[in-house]
């Protein structure tokens, strides 16, 4: 079956540092590939996709190449600012009815 | 504005009791889906449904029933039967299921406590 690995946290940067989240799937078929950012109490909203090998998502500084050749989708982003603490969610979407598989998520938090 | 709305946000329960979860999208979507949230678990499936009258078993479905007799609502009702049902609740809906770059948009969860 579909699955999906991320590091695990807490991740915890300065503010202005750099971003690496790893994040590895295994599915059949292409799959497309997201990642979902959930700040506290709050539901889960889409930060950036990609849909086929190669493709980079990218959305407010965040950035994720879909890498067929390593089953990987590692979120970057250059300079972290304390409003990024949150939890971050990999998560794929392939198969006949189309059922997204999330991964455990990494909590983020930025410190001034 | 479109959206999907999950009510109540707290819900508190007494063992032994069934409750039902809303959750109303306006965005026009087929699929409906119901996630269940625990502290370093990530999210799991409980129930899918692909369009109106029609949902499958997701992989947490014991102890959970659904209904979708319209397509912009899919309530969830926990039952006693479901033995560790304290936990954050989240329902998402996305475009027919053939779109496989189609997100899927969340509600804004239910946590649902049992005393």
């Amino acid at each position: 079956g579909n699955s999906v690995t991320q590091m695990e946290g807490p991740v915890t940067l300065s503010e202005e540092a750099f971003l690496t989240i790893n994040c590895t799937y295994t599915a059949t078929g292409y799959p497309s590939l997201f990642w979902y950012v959930q700040y506290p109490g709050e539901g889960l909203q889409l930060l950036l996709k990609a849909t086929k090998a190669d493709d980079k998502g990218s959305n407010k500084g965040f950035e994720a190449t879909y890498r067929k050749e390593t089953t990987s989708f590692h979120l970057e982003k250059g300079s972290v600012q304390v409003s990024d603490s949150a939890v971050y969610f990999c998560a794929l979407r392939s198969g006949g009815y189309q059922k997204v598989t999330f991964g455990t998520g990494t909590k983020l938090q930025v410190i001034p | 504005d479109g959206g999907i709305t999950q009510s109540p946000k707290y819900l508190f329960r007494k063992e032994g009791q069934n409750v039902t979860l809303s959750c109303e999208q306006n965005l026009n979507h087929d699929a409906m889906y119901w996630y269940r949230q625990d502290p370093g678990q990530g999210l799991r499936l409980i129930y899918y449904s692909q369009i109106v009258n029609d949902f499958q078993k997701g992989d947490i479905a014991e102890g959970y029933s659904v209904s979708r007799e319209k397509k912009e609502s899919f309530p969830l009702t926990v039952t006693s039967a479901q033995k560790n049902p304290t936990a954050f609740y989240l329902c998402a809906s996305s475009i027919a299921p053939s779109g496989a770059g189609a997100e899927a948009f969340f509600g804004q969860g239910t946590r649902l406590t049992v005393v």
